[in-house]
This record gives structure tokens, sequence and C-alpha cells, in this order.
């Protein structure tokens, strides 16, 4: 079974510039989360997706992050524009069902300069 | 709301040994999940062990063990026979309806 697969990998980029994440979760899997995960902390929930309807959005900065769950499959994460303080790592992760266990992607590393 | 409680930034332990992480959570949910994750120095996160709430009996995984305190919404992991590779951050997570919170997490490293 093919895991969640997260591009690209890193990314170093200028503040104010934008930037997008791609993520591909495990096939059938009906929940899809983006995390933002600051070194040294826990991973932050910035939306969750059930199928292609954002089930939770309230930590997500709305004014420069924007999400999308095309077809209830693949995902992008755009920030627009970035800031000196989004440079961490997104994690995508996806889950059968809302409850269960999640399977994490290896990670995008932003850095912002 | 809920949260979820690590109070041990950071641990160390013998190979071979045994160490107990904690954890304390808080929930209005009924019908709820624990889980254990671990991410290793730059390596994906995954699960090492996860319990539902109406489970009386603790979960345990070859040398992982939870020891799951309902009343006192405590949810702590065991870690016996302490290998090099399970040097790692650990994190507490619970999940409810449509809700999954991360605790801040406990860096254990063990040495040899």
């Amino acid at each position: 079974e093919a895991g969640v697969a997260q591009s690209p990998r890193y990314k170093i980029i200028e503040k104010r510039q934008s930037v997008a994440f791609w993520c591909n979760p495990i096939s059938g899997h009906a929940t899809l989360y983006w995390y933002q995960q600051i070194l040294g902390q826990g991973p932050k929930l910035l939306i969750q997706f059930q199928n292609n309807g954002v089930v939770d959005d309230s930590q997500l900065p709305k004014d420069r992050f924007s999400a999308e769950r095309l077809k209830g499959v693949d995902s992008t994460l755009k920030i627009q524009p970035a800031k000196l303080e989004d440079s961490a790592v997104y994690l995508c992760a996806s889950s059968p069902g809302p409850l269960g266990e999640q399977y994490f992607g290896p990670g995008t590393r932003l850095t912002v300069t | 709301a809920q949260t979820v409680t690590q109070s041990q930034p950071e641990m160390s332990v013998q190979e071979a040994e045994t160490v107990t992480l904690s954890c304390t959570y808080d929930t209005s949910e009924n019908n709820y999940y624990l889980f254990w994750y671990k991410q290793p120095p730059s390596r994906q996160m995954i699960l090492v062990i996860r319990q539902e709430a109406y489970k009386q009996q603790n979960a345990t995984e070859n040398r992982f063990s939870v020891n799951f305190q309902k009343a006192a919404k405590s949810f702590s992991l065991k870690i016996s026979d302490s290998q090099l590779g399970d040097t790692a951050m650990y994190f507490c997570a619970t999940s409810g309806t449509y809700k999954y919170i991360f605790g801040t997490g406990t860096r254990l490293k063990v040495l040899a």
C-alpha cells in the first residue's frame, strides 16, 4: 500500500513570495489533514477535509493560507504572501475516517528568508 | 474544548531500561480515541499505539503499553527494554468528533 505522498520535500522562498504544497493521500482515505509543525513543537492543525468538504479550518490564517481538495483526493495548500514566521514543516496526513489513526507523509520543510 | 498536556519536554533512558511518558487530556466527548505517535529525527510520524476510550483494558503493542486512567484523564506510555531506535519525539493525541489534538511532545533519548 502506497503511503501519503507530499511534494516538494524542501522549499526556500523569500518573504512576500507565494508557495504551494501538494499532498496525495492513501487511496480510499476520506479524511485529509494539513498541519504546521514549527521546530520543537507539536503539529498544529491548519485544515481538515472530509472527502472534499472542509470540516475544520479554524486555525488556518485565511488572509494568506488557502487549501483545496480536488474531487476528494489530492490536496494543495498555498501560502500567499509568505511571512518569516511561516517557516516550518508542513505535514499532510490522511485517515479512513475522522477518529482513527492518521498516516503521515514525509512533510515539506519551508524556509522563508 | 479538547486539550492534551505533556509535561515532560525531554527524557532520557538507558538502553534496555523502562521509561514512562506522561500525558493528560481533557475532552467533553463521550466517544474518543487516544494515541501515541513517534517522530524519529528527520523521519515520518508513525503511530505507536492507540486506545479506544470505551475499552477498559490497556492497549499493548510489543514493548509499548499504556496506562489509561479514564477518570483521571491520564494516558501514559510505557516503553520496556528501550532500544536506540526508540530515540524520537513522542506525541500524545486525542480524537473526538471531527477534532484531533496533539500535545507538545516529549523528546526521548535512549542512551547506549
